[in-house]
């Protein structure tokens, strides 16, 4: 199995533009979990989704963060307008139902905005 | 709310052996998990408890106590690959959310 993969690896755009983040999970995981990673607040959850329905996005931001999963390979995370404060590595995680699998996270994507 | 408490950062010697601590306060819990996170790369799933007891996974062991809402990852013969930061992370049952703390760095010093 080749893990979570996401795409891309680093990102770097200007301010006001929308940034597209992908994810794939691993295949057989219920779970698909969006972090936000940065030194100040450490591992953020925004949201999570459990067989592609989303279940909380309490911790999504803003407005102008928002998270898709149209099938069980493939999920987004889309911010737009971004701002640099947006700023961080993200990881997209996935996980099977049972506790003791633990999340398997993907690379995460490097984003600055500028 | 949840909340875990660990501390910022822990100093050890190569060879020795050194533990990293973790409070938690949940309404829920199913399980205590550690992860490991080198500089520039990704959490990487450790242990996890769901009893009390000791977790043994070669070099590492994970401790649990859910009376006292506290666990301990212990790790052995430091290597200075060990240098990371560790997370301990609950998993809570109603909603099968993982809450992280907020990291241990260790530090290794030859």
């Amino acid at each position: 199995d080749a893990g979570v993969i996401q795409s891309p690896r680093h990102e770097v755009t200007e301010m006001g533009q929308e940034v597209t983040l992908r994810c794939k999970p691993i295949s057989g995981h219920d779970y698909l979990f969006w972090y936000r990673q940065t030194m100040m607040r450490g591992l953020e959850l925004l949201i999570y989704f459990n067989n592609n329905v989303p279940i909380d996005d309490s911790g999504m931001p803003e407005d102008r963060f928002s998270a898709k999963m149209p099938n069980a390979s493939f999920s987004t995370l889309k911010i737009q307008p971004s701002e640099p404060r947006d700023s961080a590595v993200y990881f997209c995680a996935s996980s099977p139902r049972t506790p003791r699998g633990g999340y398997t996270f993907g690379s995460g994507t490097r984003l600055t905005v500028v | 709310g949840q909340s875990l408490e660990q501390p910022s950062e822990v100093t050890a010697v190569e060879g020795a052996i050194v533990q990293i601590n973790c409070t938690y306060q949940t309404s829920g819990f199913y399980g205590l998990s550690w992860y490991q996170q080198h500089d520039g790369g990704a959490p990487t799933f450790l242990s996890y408890n769901g009893l009390d007891g000791l977790e043994e996974t070669g070099r590492f062991s994970s401790f649990l106590s859910r009376s006292d809402s506290y666990g301990y990852l212990l790790l052995q013969e430091l290597q200075m690959k060990d240098s990371a930061s560790y997370f301990c992370a609950v998993r809570d049952p109603r909603d099968d959310k993982i809450i992280f703390g907020k990291g241990t760095r260790l530090h290794i010093l030859p």
